[in-house]
């Protein structure tokens, strides 16, 4: 099966300007996660899709990140402005189900530099 | 809320030594998942574990869920260089599943 696709895998911005990235997860999985994993660090759940409704975004800095997945498939998450604290690696995981009890398949992932 | 704490953070062996990392919850777990990140790569699922003192054996690697299901570990036996990389827990509470800082497995050919 083909895995989780993400793009761009490579962005360089300057503070204050906006980005947005993309995942399309493994085809049938209903649920898709947005995770950030600042170097050193594991990652850190940003946003959870349970088909294309949202499960769980407490820790998504909502002032700043914003994220959807309007039919349920692929998803985008967007950062509008970047900070320089943003700078990390963004992975994009899916799962047949939400439950916590199946694999995460991950994405090779998004890695963002701030200027 | 919950937290997901792994010692060591850095572990470096001679090829052939054991290696072993540990993993601690802040709060009972009903499943804990082990993934292995290559340098440069992304996670990749290893194992779960689920039973209270389950022990699950992947050939050279040996997880183990504890007896109050807090805590895990992951030993590799006589570590190869294929096993380089950073090794994470990630445990499911209440809500939802929390990594940890991983440990990350440097090896001296």
């Amino acid at each position: 099966e083909a895995g989780v696709a993400q793009s761009p895998r490579y962005k360089i911005i300057e503070k204050r300007q906006s980005v947005a990235f993309w995942c399309n997860p493994i085809s049938g999985h209903a649920t898709l996660y947005w995770y950030q994993q600042i170097l050193g660090q594991g990652p850190k759940l940003l946003i959870q899709f349970q088909n294309n409704g949202v499960v769980d975004d407490s820790q998504l800095p909502k002032d700043r990140f914003s994220a959807e997945r309007l039919k349920g498939v692929d998803s985008t998450l967007k950062i509008q402005p970047a900070k320089l604290e943003d700078s990390a690696v963004y992975l994009c995981a899916s799962s047949p189900s939400g439950t916590g009890h199946q694999p995460q398949h991950f994405g090779d992932g998004t890695r963002l530099s701030i200027l | 809320g919950q937290q997901v704490m792994q010692i060591p953070q850095y572990q470096h062996v001679q090829e052939g030594e054991d290696f072993t990392t540990y993993c601690n919850s802040s709060t009972t777990l009903s499943n804990i998942q082990w993934y292995k990140q290559r340098p440069g790569g992304h996670p990749v699922f290893l194992i779960q574990l689920v039973k209270s003192g389950e022990v699950k054996k992947q050939k050279r690697l040996t997880f183990q869920f504890g007896e109050a299901k807090k805590n895990s570990s992951l030993h590799i036996t006589a570590t190869q260089t294929t096993d380089v990389g950073t090794y994470f827990c990630a445990g499911k509470g209440a809500q939802k599943l929390v990594f940890g800082q991983g440990t990350r497995l440097t090896i001296n050919p």
